[in-house]
């Protein structure tokens, strides 16, 4: 357990709505991650951050935005929600030992855009 | 560009079989590699990483796996599987940048465990 909340865990909209998914951490990890999970694609890399203020795109960028005004929070915008969105999405934070980086994940939002 | 490969979608293994689950990646240095399982609902559960040195690694839950350099490949074993193993699994290739850690993940494997 890597000290990681998702909120909310679940969540029904419709198309064009604005969405904000939050991602919380307790242990101050500098990185984290924002993915989806898609049926046969595994999880694609959304946006990720590597400090306050400092963000850059992932794979499948187009369509949210994010946002890190404090250590603890990653923030994950839909501006305008349409159904190629309906995912689970994760939020993952990395631990830097032994040598390497290892990504830790939250328990996941699971959201349907109707 | 990184990539990962699971050739197998789904896999059906008797209880008490043995079970291996394949994976390829292309990356074009020495590659951070990881499997990571998840149960129906839940979320992403580390079970082993391969970061340098032996190439045998040991994980949680009696799972290892294998790195070899010359076939691109990072397979997951497991010598006999438990009920509680049905769950799907996903190999993942890193890089380490200043800028973190991003991971290309495989499709999956799906795991069924017959009685």
């Amino acid at each position: 357990d890597a000290g990681i909340t998702q909120s909310p865990r679940h969540k029904v909209t419709e198309t064009g709505t604005p969405v904000t998914l939050r991602c919380h951490q307790t242990e101050n990890h500098r990185y984290m991650y924002w993915y989806r999970q898609d049926p046969g694609h595994g999880l694609r890399l959304i946006h990720y951050s590597y400090g306050v203020k400092d963000t850059d795109k992932g794979e499948v960028s187009d369509g949210y935005s994010v946002s890190r005004s404090k250590t603890e929070d990653f923030l994950l915008t839909l501006e305008s929600a349409t159904s190629s969105q309906t995912s689970v999405y994760f939020c993952a934070i990395s631990e830097r030992a032994q040598g390497g980086e290892t990504q830790y994940f939250g328990p996941g939002t699971r959201l349907l855009v109707l | 560009a990184q990539s990962v490969t699971q050739p197998d979608i789904h896999i059906t293994v008797s209880e008490g079989a043995s079970l291996e689950l394949r994976c390829n990646y292309s990356y074009g240095a020495t590659p951070y590699l990881f499997w990571y399982v998840q149960s129906p609902g839940q979320g992403l559960q580390l079970l082993l990483k391969y970061f340098s040195g032996d190439t045998l690694v040991q994980g949680i839950k009696g799972f290892e796996a294998e790195f070899k350099r010359s076939q691109s490949s990072f397979n997951l074993r497991k010598p006999s599987v438990h009920w509680s193993d049905a769950a799907e699994y996903f190999c993942a290739v890193g890089a380490f940048k200043a800028a973190g850690n991003k991971l290309t993940f495989g499709g999956g494997t799906r795991v069924l465990v017959k009685p």
